[in-house]
């Protein structure tokens, strides 16, 4: 089985603090993802890496960053966390060949107070 | 308009009731379509995947796509309590696409 883990399920951090939302994967996957869930707004895409050391924006990545140094490590990085920041983060992977399906962690709820 | 809509809900219904889940769509390039169940608290799981239009069932579960109206269902028959989650629909237009474009996601509640 795929197995995706996210470093924490539950993170309170304060305003300003720096934030490193850690994800592992096991099936060497080439694809990570990172995407924020909040209500109404279903999976917004934040950031996502298709090999080492590369990255791409996705549709909201303003206010994050990420490291991509080993293929099965992929991190999120909020350099000054703001209270909008609070959220449902959800890490997943998907193999490098042609599919579609990916692979989710079960999520670290992140609130900044 | 978003280019994947879906029901919120929530959605309650009573033990063994027959379940349709929907999301309609904008992007007529769309050919490839999944289901992901999340319970509370955990990630989305892949439940169905299906390649342009037609049935595809497992077990309770049928996914149903209709490209020519931009419409897929998920049917869940002889719903169950450990049905209960939020179910999210994902679509992409290509194999190996970077994206998926996610439905808002529904919250279905069975009640016992």
């Amino acid at each position: 089985d795929v197995k995706v883990t996210q470093s924490s399920r539950y993170l309170v951090k304060r305003t300003g603090e720096k934030v490193f939302l850690e994800c592992v994967q096991d099936m060497d996957h080439e694809n990570m993802f990172w995407y924020r869930q909040d209500p109404g707004l279903g999976l917004r895409l934040i950031y996502f890496s298709y090999d080492v050391k590369m990255k791409e924006k996705g549709d909201i990545p303003e206010g994050y960053s990420v490291s991509r140094e080993k293929k099965e490590r992929f991190s999120l990085i909020l350099e000054s966390a703001s209270t909008n920041q609070t959220s449902m983060y959800l890490c997943a992977s998907r193999p490098g060949t042609n599919k579609n399906i990916q692979y989710f962690g079960a999520g670290t709820r992140l609130s900044v107070l | 308009q978003k280019e994947v809509e879906q029901d919120p809900g929530p959605l309650s219904v009573p033990e063994g009731a027959i379940v349709s889940l929907n999301c309609t769509y904008s992007n007529s390039a769309f050919q490839y379509f999944m289901w992901y169940r999340q319970y509370s608290r955990k990630g989305p799981e892949l439940l169905m995947y299906t390649y342009s239009s037609g049935n595809k069932e497992d077990g309770r579960f049928t996914a149903q796509v209709d490209k020519s109206s931009k419409y897929i269902s998920l049917f869940i028959r002889d719903s169950q309590p450990s049905d209960s989650a939020t179910y999210l629909c994902a679509m992409s237009a290509i194999q190996g696409a970077q994206k998926l474009v996610f439905g808002q996601g529904t919250r279905l509640t069975i009640n016992p």
